[in-house]
C-alpha cells in the first residue's frame, strides 16, 4: 500500500458526460501528479500540483482540468468525454516538487466511456 | 521532448534464468526510477538512482544508472514466477519533478 488513495476504482459513463476523479496523497506529501495510462500510449504525464498551485503541465487536453485543495487532496475533472478517453488514470504524490523526487502511485481509476 | 526507449518490450523466460532490461535516452535525467506494475494496479516503486554510475541492489535485482545519466539497466538473477509483471523505467526531468516513462517491459517467468 503506497498510502495514496484514489476514488472511484471504476467509472463507466457515456460520451459527452463529465466525471471527477479524486486523489488523496500520502501523509506529508505536498505534490500531486496525474497520469493517464492507455494501451497504445503508455503512462503519460498530465499535470502536477504543489501545495495548491499548478506546477507543471503535460499533454493535458483542454477538456480536462485539475485542482489541489487546501487539505492537499486533488481532483481531476474530465468533461465532454470521448471514447478515446477510456484509460487508467493514476495519481502519484511526492514530498516536494523538485527533480529527483520519488513518486508513489495510487491504485488508479479505470474510466470506461461507452 | 525527452524520450525513454525501453527494451525488450516482451520477455518470456524459464524460472532460474537471468535477464536484463534496458532503458535508453539521448537526454540527461536528474534521476531514474524503476517501477513494477501488476495488471489493473498502480506502479510500485522499486528503486531510485540519482548519481551517474550508481549501482543499487535489491535482493536478486540490480539497477544501474549510466555514467552520463542517459540510460539505465535492470538485471534480474535467477528469475522466479513471482517476478512476472510489467517493469517500467521513468526518468526525472532536469527542470522539474515530472517523470517520463518508458513503454515498459512485460516479463513472464514460467515455472
Amino acid at each position: 500500500d503506497s498510502g495514496v488513495t484514489q476514488t472511484p476504482k471504476h467509472l463507466i459513463t457515456a460520451t459527452g458526460q463529465r466525471v471527477t476523479l479524486r486523489c488523496s496523497p500520502r501523509s506529508g506529501d505536498l505534490s500531486v501528479y496525474w497520469y493517464q495510462q492507455s494501451l497504445d500510449q503508455g503512462l503519460q504525464f498530465l499535470i502536477q500540483y504543489y501545495n495548491g498551485e499548478e506546477r507543471a503541465k503535460g499533454n493535458i487536453l483542454e477538456r480536462f482540468s485539475a485542482q489541489q485543495f487546501p487539505d492537499l487532496h486533488s481532483e481531476l475533472n474530465l468533461s465532454s468525454l470521448e471514447l478515446g478517453d477510456s484509460a487508467l488514470y493514476f495519481c502519484a504524490s511526492s514530498v516536494d516538487a523538485g527533480m529527483g523526487n520519488e513518486q508513489f502511485f495510487g491504485p488508479g481509476t479505470r474510466l470506461t466511456v461507452l | 521532448t525527452q524520450l525513454l526507449e525501453q527494451s525488450p518490450q516482451f520477455l518470456s523466460i524459464q524460472e532460474g534464468e537471468n535477464l536484463t532490461v534496458y532503458c535508453n535516452s539521448s537526454s540527461v535525467f536528474s534521476s531514474l526510477q524503476w517501477y513494477r506494475q501488476e495488471p489493473g494496479e498502480g506502479p510500485v516503486l522499486l528503486v531510485t538512482v540519482v548519481t551517474g554510475g550508481e549501482v543499487k541492489k535489491l535482493k536478486r535485482l540490480t539497477f544501474q544508472f549510466g555514467d552520463a545519466r542517459k540510460d539505465s539497466s535492470l538485471h534480474i538473477t535467477a528469475a522466479q514466477p513471482g517476478d512476472t509483471g510489467l517493469y517500467l523505467c521513468a526518468g526525472g526531468e532536469t527542470q522539474g519533478g515530472k517523470l517520463i516513462f518508458g513503454q515498459g517491459t512485460e516479463l513472464s517467468v514460467k515455472p
